[in-house]
């Protein structure tokens, strides 16, 4: 079965500094990976997806099969990046997707 | 982007009675809706995939009896908890799957609905 792991919770940064956002999969297929966010008090919302290779809001996130992962990465933190990520995972079964736990991204001034 | 919304925000109930909650695409039609329950500090987790005019399909441990899903309109999908009890409390989210074409199909998500269970 697929797995998605994203082995911190929390993530503390100053603003300013450099940001990467661990996420690793398990899964035998071709998968499509995405981050969603999700801000204070707000919906989840699409940030990413591997197949567009787009950045958004300066966050950037490869794919790695040899490594089976799929971190995110912005080099200069912002206040306004604070928020929950989640990295999700699609088999291409139905477009049903299985999502990490989440890492809360903290940028303090 | 295309809009989810899910009435109610939020609903208290008493033990052993039936809550249901809507979910509804507002721009566009959606043959798949998804639902998911996330507890606090969690994941989400899917719960079932609703399809417009056929049968959920249920994800392995969640009870069908327990949680009917009905996707009677290409805009609307219900997700209805029977016989509530304390540990259903939860977060309820519901996605709808936009298809673009020969494109990636985006998920949309709702703002979710608490369930307390008293």
């Amino acid at each position: 079965a697929q797995r998605v792991t994203q082995p911190e919770k929390l993530l503390s940064v100053f603003k300013g500094a450099p940001v990467e956002l661990k996420c690793n999969y398990s899964y035998s297929g071709s998968p499509e990976l995405f981050w969603y966010v999700q801000y204070s008090r707000q919906r989840l919302q699409l940030l990413l997806r591997h197949i567009s290779r787009e950045s958004i809001k300066g966050f950037t996130a490869d794919l790695n099969k040899g490594e089976t992962s799929f971190h995110l990465k912005k080099p200069f933190a912002q206040e306004e990046d604070s928020a929950m990520y989640y990295c999700a995972l699609d088999t291409g079964t139905a477009s049903k997707l299985t999502f990490g736990t989440g890492t809360r991204l903290q940028v303090t001034l | 982007g295309a809009v989810v919304s899910q009435h109610p925000s939020w609903v208290i109930c008493k033990s052993g009675t039936s809550v249901k909650i809507e979910c509804r695409s507002l721009d566009f039609q959606a043959t798949t809706m998804f639902w998911y329950r996330q507890f606090p500090k969690q994941s989400l987790m899917l719960m079932a995939t609703s399809n417009e005019g056929s049968k959920a399909t249920y994800e392995q441990g969640v009870e069908k009896d327990k949680f009917l899903i009905n996707h009677a309109s290409l805009t609307l999908s219900t997700l209805t908890v029977t016989s509530a009890h304390p540990e259903d409390s939860s977060f309820y989210i519901c996605s709808a799957l936009q298809r673009e074409g020969s494109s990636y199909n985006e998920q949309f998500f709702g703002p979710g609905t608490r369930l307390t269970v008293l």
